[in-house]
C-alpha cells in the first residue's frame, strides 16, 4: 500500500518568501504524480502533474520536481502571495491501477 | 467553464435513512471517481468508473455503499443505512482517462446524526 508523507505539516511565511513543500512516497512504481491545492471548504484543484518520466513541471510560480527512484516530489512557490494561502496535497498515481494516493497535506499561510 | 457538479452540497441525515449523492462529471471525460475525506483519515478512494463500468470498488464498505453511472452524465453514491460514521464530505472527480489530470467537485457535506 503506497504510504504518501507530506512534511511540513503546516507552514507561515510572509509574502514574498519563497515556498518548498516537500513529499515522499514508499512505492516507488508511479505513473505520475499530482499535485493539488485545496482552499477551506472547497474541492481540490489540480496545479501540476508530472510524468513518471519526467524530472520536473513548471507552471507561472510553481515548480514541481520528481526524484521516483528515490521517492520524493518538491513542489516550490516562488514569491509567494496572500493568495498562495491554502493546504496543498501530493498524489502519486499507481503504475498498476492508476490510483492516486493522497498525502495528508501541508498547509500554508502567507502573511501579508 | 467546465467543471464537475455534485448535488446535494449539504446533507443532514439520521443514522438508518438512506442517502444519495449525484454527480455530473464533465462533459467528454470517461472515468469517474468518488473519494471520501475526513480529519482522521484524510482522502481516500472509494470507487472509480472507465467508460461507465466499475473498475474498482474496495476503498467501499460493500454492504451499505453502492455506486453506480447510469449514463454518461450521471454518478451516484448511495449510502443504505447510513451510520454517523459515515459522517465526512464526499468528492466526486472526472478525468479524461485513467492516469490523466483529476478535476474535482465542490463535494457532498454529509452529517449523520
Amino acid at each position: 500500500k503506497q504510504e504518501v508523507t507530506q512534511i511540513p505539516a503546516a507552514l507561515s511565511v510572509p509574502e514574498g518568501e519563497n515556498l518548498v513543500l516537500n513529499c515522499s512516497f514508499t512505492d516507488s512504481a508511479i505513473y505520475n504524480l499530482q499535485w493539488f491545492r485545496q482552499d477551506p471548504g472547497k474541492g481540490l484543484t489540480s496545479l501540476l502533474l508530472i510524468q513518471s518520466s519526467q524530472r520536473e513541471q513548471t507552471s507561472g510560480r510553481l515548480n514541481a520536481s520528481l526524484d521516483k527512484s528515490s521517492g520524493r516530489s518538491t513542489l516550490y512557490i516562488a514569491a509567494s502571495q496572500p493568495g498562495d494561502s491554502a493546504t496543498y496535497l501530493c498524489a502519486p498515481g499507481s503504475s498498476n491501477d492508476y490510483k492516486l494516493s493522497f498525502g495528508a497535506g501541508t498547509t500554508v499561510t502567507v502573511r501579508a | 467553464d467546465a467543471r464537475v457538479t455534485q448535488t446535494p452540497r449539504h446533507k443532514v441525515t439520521e443514522m438508518g435513512q438512506e442517502v444519495t449523492m449525484r454527480c455530473q462529471p464533465i462533459l467528454g471525460h470517461n472515468t469517474v471517481f468518488w473519494y471520501r475525506q475526513t480529519m482522521m483519515q484524510g482522502l481516500e478512494l472509494l470507487a472509480y468508473f472507465r467508460n461507465r463500468a466499475p473498475l474498482d470498488d474496495s476503498g467501499m464498505p460493500k454492504d451499505r455503499f453502492s455506486a453506480e453511472m447510469p449514463d454518461a452524465t450521471l454518478a451516484t453514491l448511495k449510502i443504505q443505512p447510513s451510520e454517523p460514521r459515515d459522517s465526512a464530505v464526499y468528492f466526486c472527480a472526472s478525468g479524461l482517462d485513467v492516469g490523466t489530470t483529476q478535476f474535482f467537485g465542490p463535494g457532498t457535506r454529509l452529517t449523520v446524526l
